[in-house]
């Protein structure tokens, strides 16, 4: 069974960091892309990175351009993301998920919820 | 970027009932079009992709069609379970891109 736990969330400052990270267990993680999705409170979806299986291939939202590194370590089987800069627009649940193929998402985490205020 | 637009935004329905939920792409994305179910306090999970292929474990009161730059998700007859909200999202290209969302309510 395909697990996927986020940890690193919390209350910071703006202009602050925060390190998420997704422990993933169940599946061959090495060889799987993964992503970033977040959901701000009582809104809706929006995608914010992706990198491939190896690590050598990285997408972002523009949002997230200049100030969030995606980045995996797949000797630990876990996902980071390395958020800097950050606003109270970034105010969200954070979701790590799984891609079946391309920006396909079949498993998602539980999510973790930053919250950028002062 | 795809814009991703669904309608409605919220619809209430008794149990039994068909439901129909629309998105728009922009521009075309073939096919690459899934749909998720969110219920309250949960994470999305993946009920349809490649517009009209049902994941492993969803009932098969769901169903989705369409391609090129309309498609439908449709529930034969409304359970209570599933109160959620659905949302499409495009994988064509680059960044993927979510609709707005569909609460569903039960009458």
């Amino acid at each position: 069974e395909v697990q996927l736990l986020e940890s690193g969330g919390g209350l910071v400052q703006p202009g602050g960091s925060l390190r998420l990270s997704c422990a993933a267990s169940g599946f061959t993680f090495g060889t799987s892309a993964m992503n970033w999705v977040r959901q701000a409170p009582g809104k809706g979806l929006e995608w914010v990175a992706a990198i491939s299986g190896s690590g050598s291939t990285t997408y972002y939202a523009d949002s997230a351009k200049g100030r969030f590194t995606v980045s995996r370590d797949n000797s630990k089987n876990t996902l980071y993301l390395q958020m800097n800069s950050l606003r109270a627009e970034d105010t969200a649940v954070y979701y790590c998920a799984k891609d079946a193929v391309a920006g396909l998402f079949d498993s998602w985490g539980q999510g973790t919820l930053v919250t950028v205020s002062s | 970027d795809i814009q991703m637009t669904q309608s409605p935004s919220t619809l209430s329905a008794s149990v039994g009932d068909r439901v129909t939920i629309t998105c728009r792409a922009s521009q075309s994305i073939s096919t690459w079009l899934a749909w998720y179910q969110q219920k309250p306090g949960k994470a999305p999970k993946l009920l349809i992709y490649k517009a009209s292929n049902l994941q492993s474990g969803v009932p098969s009161r769901f169903s989705g069609s369409g391609s090129g730059t309309e498609f439908t998700l449709t529930i034969s007859s409304l359970q209570p379970d599933d109160l959620a909200t659905y949302y499409c999202q495009q994988y064509n290209i680059y960044p993927m891109t979510f609709g707005q969302g569909t609460k569903v309510e039960i009458k």
